[in-house]
């Protein structure tokens, strides 16, 4: 059952701390997106990689977010330091090239919580 | 960068009803995909349809890319059709991925 795996399910960190969020793409994708949920925003892009090179990240905030490949198995998502306006549902998807486009399979999500 | 709009906002139905969804977007696009957000917060993919007509049991979906327009169709509505409908449209050479439409809300009432 090939799915996108995302780790942790459900994180509650205070303010200034380190978040990691992972995530497992399916295998033999070669494209990972990273998303971000908020009843105010709807879902914004942060960040997208293809065969692990980052491809765009404009979405993200610089200065405290970063997103890497370290291999093609995992992606991963940090905040350093972490803000309370930082709280919403991180969503990862895997994508797979199909006549020029790429049809994407999202994971369940990381519910963070800055407090 | 490319506009997606999606109507209505809001749709209640009665268990049974049909319904038709729709999603605009300005610009031409390589990839529109339809996904489903289930009370529990998970998005499940609809269809993959950047042209044509698609259907896979009670939903269908008809993209008809020169006019910009994606209209997703579900029919003999149930109660675990209820969730955020959303729409994703891809333009590679904007360097614009997947970009979400507001969404659909949609309650079905037993």
């Amino acid at each position: 059952d090939a799915r996108v795996t995302q780790t942790p399910r459900h994180k509650v960190t205070e303010m200034g701390q380190e978040v990691t969020m992972r995530c497992q793409p399916i295998l033999g994708h070669n494209t990972v997106f990273w998303y971000r949920q908020t009843m105010m925003q709807g879902l914004e892009l942060l960040a997208y990689f293809r065969n692990r090179a980052p491809l765009d990240d404009s979405g993200m905030p610089k200065d405290r977010f970063s997103a890497e490949m370290p291999d093609a198995t995992l992606a991963t998502l940090k905040i350093q330091p972490s803000e309370p306006r930082d709280s919403a549902v991180y969503f990862c998807a895997s994508g797979l090239v199909l006549h020029g486009g790429t049809e994407a399979f999202f994971g369940q999500g990381t519910r963070l919580t800055v407090v | 960068g490319i506009q997606v709009e999606q109507s209505p906002p809001d749709l209640i139905l009665q268990e049974g009803a049909n319904s038709t969804l729709r999603c605009n977007f300005s610009d031409s696009v390589n990839n529109l995909q339809w996904f489903h957000q289930n009370p529990w917060g998970q998005l499940i993919n609809l269809f993959y349809i950047p042209s044509g007509t698609k259907q896979n049991g009670r939903l269908s979906a008809t993209t008809v890319a020169t006019e910009r327009y994606s209209l997703l169709y579900i029919s003999s509505s149930q109660t675990t059709d209820s969730g955020v409908y959303f729409c994703a449209v891809e333009r590679k050479d904007y360097g614009q991925n997947f970009v979400f439409g507001p969404g659909t809300r949609l309650s079905v009432l037993p």
